[in-house]
C-alpha cells in the first residue's frame, strides 16, 4: 500500500502565483523528501528534510514537516512554466532502507 | 560522469517471453533500486539491493528477478513477460545509510508486453 498521499492529485495555476501541494503518510519515518518529474523524465531529488526538522527552504521552495500529523506540504513560490511536472513526496519508515513514493500531483504552471 | 543510466529505453515484449533490463551507475553508490510506474499508482519498489551480491524484495516483486554481481550495475529481469508488467521502469542509486540520502534516477524503459 501506498505510504505517501499527495493532494490535491492536479492542480493549474498561473505563472507568477504560488503553488502548494500536500503528503501525508502512515508510519515513522526518519525523513521526507520531495521529487520532480517532468514528462517522460526520471525524477529528479528537490528537498529533504529530517524528522527532527519543522520547515526547509531552497531558493523558492519551502518545505514543511509536520510528524505529529504525518504530514508534509511543498510550496513552489512565484512558479514559472518551467515548474510544470509531476511532484512526489518519498518516505523512508523508519528501519528500513526502502523509499515509499506517493501518487503524485501534476502541476501546471499557465505562462 | 553518466550519473545513472539504463538500458533500453523502449522495449516490445510478447506474452511469455524473457529479457533484462540492465541499471548501471558510476557513483560508486552502495544502495540500488528498481521501480516501476504505472498511471496513477505512483513508483512502486519491485527490488533493492544494499550492496553488490545482496538483493531483497520490494513491495511488487512477483515475476521479476534481479542480481547485482557487480556493485554498479543491477539488473532487472522478466522470465516470462506478462501483460500486466507493461510499465515504465525506473533504477536509482543512493548512497549508504538511504535513510538519510536522496537517491538519483535513471531516465527509465518503457516496456509494452502484448
Amino acid at each position: 500500500s501506498q505510504q505517501g498521499e499527495e493532494d490535491p492529485q492536479a492542480l493549474s495555476i498561473q505563472e507568477g502565483e504560488n503553488a502548494t501541494m500536500n503528503c501525508s503518510y502512515k508510519t515513522s519515518i526518519n525523513n521526507l523528501q520531495w521529487y520532480r518529474q517532468n514528462s517522460g523524465r526520471g525524477l529528479v531529488h528537490l528537498i529533504l528534510i529530517r524528522s527532527n526538522e519543522r520547515e526547509k527552504h531552497s531558493g523558492r521552495l519551502r518545505v514543511t514537516l509536520d510528524t505529529s500529523k504525518k504530514s508534509s506540504s511543498l510550496l513552489i513560490t512565484a512558479s514559472r512554466a518551467a515548474d510544470t511536472a509531476s511532484y512526489f513526496c518519498a518516505t523512508v519508515p523508519s528501519g528500513t532502507y526502502k523509499y515509499i513514493f506517493g501518487t503524485g500531483t501534476r502541476l501546471k504552471v499557465l505562462a | 560522469n553518466a550519473g545513472v543510466t539504463q538500458t533500453p529505453k523502449f522495449r516490445v515484449l510478447k506474452t511469455g517471453q524473457s529479457m533484462t533490463l540492465l541499471c548501471a551507475q558510476d557513483m560508486n553508490h552502495e544502495y540500488m533500486y528498481w521501480y516501476r510506474q504505472d498511471p496513477g499508482m505512483g513508483l512502486r519498489l519491485i527490488h533493492y539491493s544494499v550492496g553488490e551480491g545482496t538483493t531483497a524484495k520490494g513491495e511488487v516483486p512477483d515475476g521479476y528477478n534481479v542480481s547485482r554481481l557487480k556493485k554498479q550495475n543491477f539488473l532487472l529481469g522478466l522470465e516470462s513477460a506478462a501483460p500486466s508488467q507493461t510499465s515504465v521502469y525506473f533504477c536509482a542509486s543512493s548512497w549508504i545509510l538511504a535513510a538519510w540520502n536522496e537517491q538519483y534516477f535513471g531516465p527509465g524503459t518503457r516496456l509494452t508486453v502484448t
